[in-house]
């Protein structure tokens, strides 16, 4: 079964700190791993793939496979990053065309 | 293009009724799906379709029919809805069945209340 843990509900940053959503996943095969973010008011929107290691707004991260885990982090918090943020697995087992969710982080960055 | 679609934005119900919450996308995507979004439990997977006439179960499927009889439209049924089917409904679609440069689209959701 695949199994994706965010394990904080909420999290506040004060402006200008660093962010880092947790996201830990469960997996036999070779994982997928998404981010994907829900501003207010917005439609759920994919932020950022594992496979392409890309920096979108000013976001990174990392899959680490020995620690199967996927943690997005910022290094310095805008307050235009407040959101929902939802950390998805696929998967490159034959047949799993499912992508999981994990139960979101609500981040909320202080002025 | 209009993405993904959903009708109707709002609903009330009351327990026992029926209803269809419809999506469509115009993308072409071959695999679409439905989840509920409900606090504290994030994101779950109810149905999904790998293409038209093809169908199956997610993690919650009980208490909802689907069908795919065109790549365009997979709307939900709620048989006799009850109050534990209070959510948010999201439909999304993807081009691919499966792959990690594969972006799932989303629709702008459902809100639905059953009484």
């Amino acid at each position: 079964a695949q199994r994706v843990t965010q394990p904080e509900k909420l999290l506040s940053v004060f402006k200008g700190a660093p962010v880092e959503l947790k996201c830990n996943y469960s997996y036999s095969g070779s994982p997928e791993l998404f981010w994907y973010v829900q501003y207010s008011r917005q439609r759920l929107q994919l932020l950022l793939r594992h496979i392409s290691r890309e920096s979108i707004k000013g976001f990174t991260a990392d899959l680490n496979k020995g620690e199967t885990s996927f943690h997005l982090k910022k290094p310095f918090a805008q307050e235009e990053d407040s959101a929902m943020y939802y950390c998805a697995l696929g998967g490159s087992n034959f047949g799993n065309e499912k992508l999981t969710f994990g139960t979101g982080t609500r981040l909320t960055i202080i002025p | 293009n209009a993405g993904v679609t959903q009708t109707p934005k709002f609903q009330v119900l009351k327990t026992g009724q029926s209803m269809t919450l419809q999506c469509a996308q115009d993308m072409n995507h071959e695999y679409m799906s439905w989840y509920r979004q409900d606090p504290g439990m994030g994101l779950r997977l109810i149905h999904y379709s790998v293409g038209a006439g093809i169908t199956d179960q997610g993690e919650v499927p009980n208490g909802y029919n689907v069908s795919r009889s065109t790549t365009e439209d997979f709307p939900l049924r709620l048989l006799s809805a009850a109050p534990s089917q209070t959510s948010v409904y999201f439909c999304a679609s993807r081009e691919g069945l499966a792959g990690p440069y594969n972006e799932q689209f989303f629709g702008p959701g459902t809100r639905l209340t059953v009484l």
